[in-house]
């Protein structure tokens, strides 16, 4: 089945740890898309990559990094600066212009 | 600066009511609006897709209207099931970018 692989779906982070999120689609989409929600909110764009090897920050890319090394991958890394990362993570790709979206994860700080 | 603003937050109705949900956009100048629905815990699944020089979409007892002049999007869903409580997104391109600008969403509750 074609579709957008989130993992894990729930992570959870101790105080200045660095973790990865993973995101892996085989929709063969040259974009993909990492969001933020917030309870109550909409999303919020944190990275984006229209091609491999380049990706632009975002509205809230501070604390965040990512890499583009293949097509189908593009992981997100919440920093130690990233100073509230509590939050629904999301994943998208586009084909044309239509957004297709992972399961997200759920990350949590402990 | 693009701001979505979707009314009402929540809504719940009985069953087989007809109803609309709300969007409405301050930039006109989009290049297309997409609705999505969102179950809790999950991603979003995208419902329908209107372009900038569309009108409307439908796909089975969904329909989506688009008034680009008025800032204004509607989606209206037909003989409400319970199995249509979820949250409903809406969502303005305004460019090829691929960004996408989100409302707050409307959590739907469709009561049996």
């Amino acid at each position: 089945d074609g579709g957008i692989t989130q993992s894990p779906k729930y992570l959870f982070r101790k105080e200045g740890q660095n973790v990865t999120l993973s995101c892996e689609q085989n929709l063969n989409h040259d974009a993909m898309y990492w969001y933020r929600q917030d309870p109550g909110q909409g999303l919020r764009l944190i990275y984006y990559s229209q091609i491999v090897n380049d990706f632009q920050k975002g509205d809230i890319a501070e604390g965040y990094s990512v890499s583009r090394e293949k097509k189908e991958s593009f992981p997100l890394t919440v920093t130690s600066a990233q100073k509230n990362p509590t939050a629904f993570y999301l994943c998208a790709s586009f084909r044309n212009t239509e957004a297709f979206f992972g399961q997200g994860t759920r990350l949590t700080v402990v | 600066k693009q701001e979505v603003t979707q009314i009402p937050a929540a809504l719940s109705v009985p069953e087989g009511e007809n109803l609309v949900l709300n969007c409405s956009f301050t930039d006109s100048a989009i290049y297309n609006l997409q609705w999505f629905r969102q179950d809790p815990g999950k991603g979003l699944t995208s419902l329908l897709l209107i372009q900038s020089s569309q009108r409307e979409q439908t796909s089975g007892r969904l329909n989506a209207s688009l008034d680009k002049s008025s800032g204004r999007s509607t989606l209206y869903i037909a003989a409400s099931q319970p199995g249509d409580s979820a949250t409903y997104l809406c969502a303005v391109m305004m460019d090829s970018s691929y960004k996408l600008i989100f409302g707050s969403g409307t959590r739907l509750l469709v009561r049996p």
